[in-house]
């Protein structure tokens, strides 16, 4: 029922692979982001776009690479990921109106890092 | 950073019994969302709160925006099996895009 789709939704790589992950939202939304989930830690910002522009980049590494082709669209390039990098990663998106910022979550991608 | 105390961090009842969770912060908030995650899925939204003292319902689900802006409240009644899962609340400060998230409460229903 979701308006946000995620794929894969479980992904092993090891070290030196490069793999994307793809998110698509059907919401007709004009922002989308990526979190990071990992166990006992609250949901992690990694990167904000609005109308396809990136907005924020909470310091993530640049072994993760974020790419915005359209407001409904968002990719996630990795490579070079570290063990610890393994965690749920989440897509989002939101209508950017005053007074309010309403996220609909996707249903995350499983990552595990060998 | 923004940080979002989230109590209590488990639950474990018996189905049929009432929860009640909240969030506090320093910060003063112009949003509160309440989230549910399963297992293994992405969080959904349950309720979205915009003014203080605000109370609104979802079905058997209630939560208020705190009337000092600082924190919310959730509440569950008559819990069934299905209402296990991961609670989150989320805040978004005035002016700002971000959310800020708390850690969690995690239910667990004893049949």
């Amino acid at each position: 029922e979701t308006g946000v789709t995620q794929t894969p939704r479980h992904l092993v790589m090891g070290m030196t692979n490069k793999k994307s992950l793809k998110c698509e939202q059907h919401l007709g939304h004009n922002a989308m982001y990526w979190y990071k989930q990992s166990a006992k830690k609250p949901l992690e910002l990694m990167f904000v776009y609005n109308f396809k522009e990136q907005t924020e980049n909470n310091s993530v590494p640049s072994r993760f690479s974020p790419e915005c082709p359209n407001s409904s669209h968002l990719f996630l390039h990795l490579h070079t990921l570290q063990p610890e990098d393994s965690a749920l990663y989440l897509c989002a998106s939101s209508q950017l109106v005053m007074g309010g910022n309403e996220q609909f979550f996707g249903p995350g991608t499983r990552l595990t890092v060998l | 950073g923004q940080q979002l105390n989230q109590s209590p961090q488990s639950m474990f009842i018996q189905e049929g019994e009432d929860v009640s969770m909240n969030c506090t912060s320093s910060s003063i908030f112009n949003t509160w969302l309440w989230y549910k995650q399963d297992p293994g899925e992405g969080p959904v939204l349950l309720i979205a709160l915009y003014k203080a003292g605000e109370l609104t319902s979802n079905g058997r689900l209630t939560a208020q925006f705190g009337i000092t802006r600082k924190d919310s409240f959730l509440n569950i009644s008559a819990s069934i099996p299905s209402d296990v899962g991961i609670y989150f609340c989320a805040g978004q400060l005035q002016g700002a895009q971000k959310l800020v998230f708390g850690q969690g409460t995690r239910l667990t229903i004893n049949p």
